[in-house]
């Protein structure tokens, strides 16, 4: 099937720190969403981004739909604690009727 | 409050034994989905419908079958022939498929081997 590599697998930061996390893939999309996933939970909705270059906030969550179409990016600032969990990106392939998922990046924060 | 449920949380399955996972959803979406996650790994779609009494296949349907008899439930059920069933099962739906509707989630059914 389609790939999406997400990038890092993994992330270990100081609370209070940034985060960047990033999906890339050789396909083009017209649709790009990231969720969070808490230990025995379903992933929630966090950004939805749908036209190229697209910037979009949620509180102190931003995403951006890449200029290439090819590309997604989700930046966290000022991390706290309750920002553990693991973060997936999902996109929708021009032409598609099914997303397909990143790996995911899982995020640890030291206090 | 509208949502998707799933139950049951947790699910064990004995060897040769069909098992069933509930999903249903009041959000009055047309398309449903349900998805396999493995520890460390990504979602791999099993199986989707867009509307009822019809449903297409996923990445990964060996061994699992469902039905969309109402627009509110998609159940899945893991067949005997599913011999690494042991994962964390997800559904979803959205308003339509392939129209750029995000998908929600209901919270999972974690399903073991006995």
């Amino acid at each position: 099937g389609q790939q999406l590599n997400q990038s890092p697998q993994s992330m270990f930061i100081q609370e209070g720190e940034d985060v960047s996390m990033n999906c890339t893939s050789s396909s083009i999309f017209n649709t790009w969403l990231w969720y969070k996933q808490d230990p025995g939970e379903g992933p929630v909705l966090l950004i939805a981004l749908y036209k190229a270059g697209e910037l979009t906030s949620n509180g102190r969550l931003t995403a951006q739909f890449g200029i290439t179409r090819k590309d997604s990016f989700l930046n966290i600032s000022a991390s706290i604690p309750s920002d553990v969990g693991i973060y997936f990106c999902a996109g929708l392939i021009q032409g598609a009727q099914k997303l397909v998922f990143g790996q995911g990046t899982r995020l640890t924060i030291n206090p | 409050d509208g949502g998707i449920t799933q139950s049951p949380k947790y699910l064990f399955r004995k060897e040769g034994q069909n098992v069933t996972l509930s999903c249903e959803q009041n959000l009055n979406h047309d398309a449903m989905y349900w998805y396999r996650q493995d520890p460390g790994q990504g979602l791999r779609l099993i199986y989707y419908s867009q509307i009822v009494n019809d449903f297409q296949k996923g990445d990964i349907a060996e061994g699992y079958s469902v039905s969309r008899e109402k627009k509110e439930s998609f159940p899945l059920t893991v067949t005997s022939a599913q011999k690494n069933p042991t994962a964390f099962y997800l559904c979803a739906s959205s308003t339509r498929t392939g129209l750029r509707q995000p998908q929600h989630f209901g919270d999972g059914t974690r399903l073991s081997i006995l």
